[in-house]
């Protein structure tokens, strides 16, 4: 049971690039999100999912897209790159059956990326 | 939007019982409470969630006020490995913030030696 991997680890952009960070989950979770850490803060929301087909902003969407063709992935595209992207990238997955509230959250690892 | 409230950072011993608080004044009968920690370099992990009983599990126990406003997370025997950034965090699944988890700068904890 991998639990939900991400990939790259890192990656270097440089302004204006595309990118697409890789999101799965082997656990049929069907909520799945992304979330960006800049230094010394926690994390905020960028897009979430609630199933396959359904996708929804957070709190810092623009420059990002989402989609969510199967369960088990949700890859985030970075449309073109700013130094303002700069983050760790953090993608997180749980069940939502019986209510999305009682339901804990499993973290991937996270991708660093640095955009120059 | 936090919504709870954390000491920047706590200290303890080895061995030793931790109890780290979190006031949420402002929280909904449907928000679950919780708390979630972080590791140097890695993702949140998650700890412990209840509603509005006190909850035990194999890392940590969970102490709810009655007029859910506020709760502590208890570590009972600290460990050099717990020494992290605990978020205390409120879930719910209503509407328009369904599900979502929001993270203040938690609790850096350091365990001494």
């Amino acid at each position: 049971n991998a639990g939900v991997t991400q990939t790259p680890k890192f990656q270097v952009l440089k302004t204006g690039q595309s990118m697409t960070l890789q999101c799965a989950q082997d656990m049929n979770h069907e909520y799945m999100s992304w979330y960006r850490q800049d230094p010394g803060m926690g994390l905020r929301l960028i897009h979430y999912s609630v199933g396959a087909g359904i996708t929804d902003q957070g709190e810092v969407p623009n420059g990002y897209n989402v989609s969510r063709s199967t369960t088990e992935d949700f890859p985030l595209r970075l449309l073109s790159a700013a130094p303002s992207q700069t983050s760790v990238y953090f993608c997180a997955s749980s069940y939502s059956g019986g209510g999305l509230g009682g339901q804990g959250y499993t973290f991937g690892s996270g991708t660093r990326l640095t955009v120059v | 939007d936090a919504k709870t409230t954390q000491p920047n950072s706590m200290e303890s011993n080895e061995e030793e019982p931790v109890h780290l608080p979190c006031n949420h004044s402002t929280i909904s009968g449907t928000d679950y409470i919780h708390w979630y920690r972080q590791l140097p370099s890695q993702g949140p992990e998650y700890v412990i969630h209840g509603l509005t009983s006190n909850v035990n599990n194999r890392m940590a126990s969970l102490a709810i006020a009655e007029d859910r406003k506020s709760s502590t997370l208890i570590l009972h025997r600290a460990t050099l490995r717990d020494a992290a950034v605990y978020y205390c965090i409120l879930r719910d699944d209503r509407g328009s913030t369904l599900g979502r988890l929001y993270f203040g700068r938690g609790t850096q904890l350091t365990v001494w030696p």
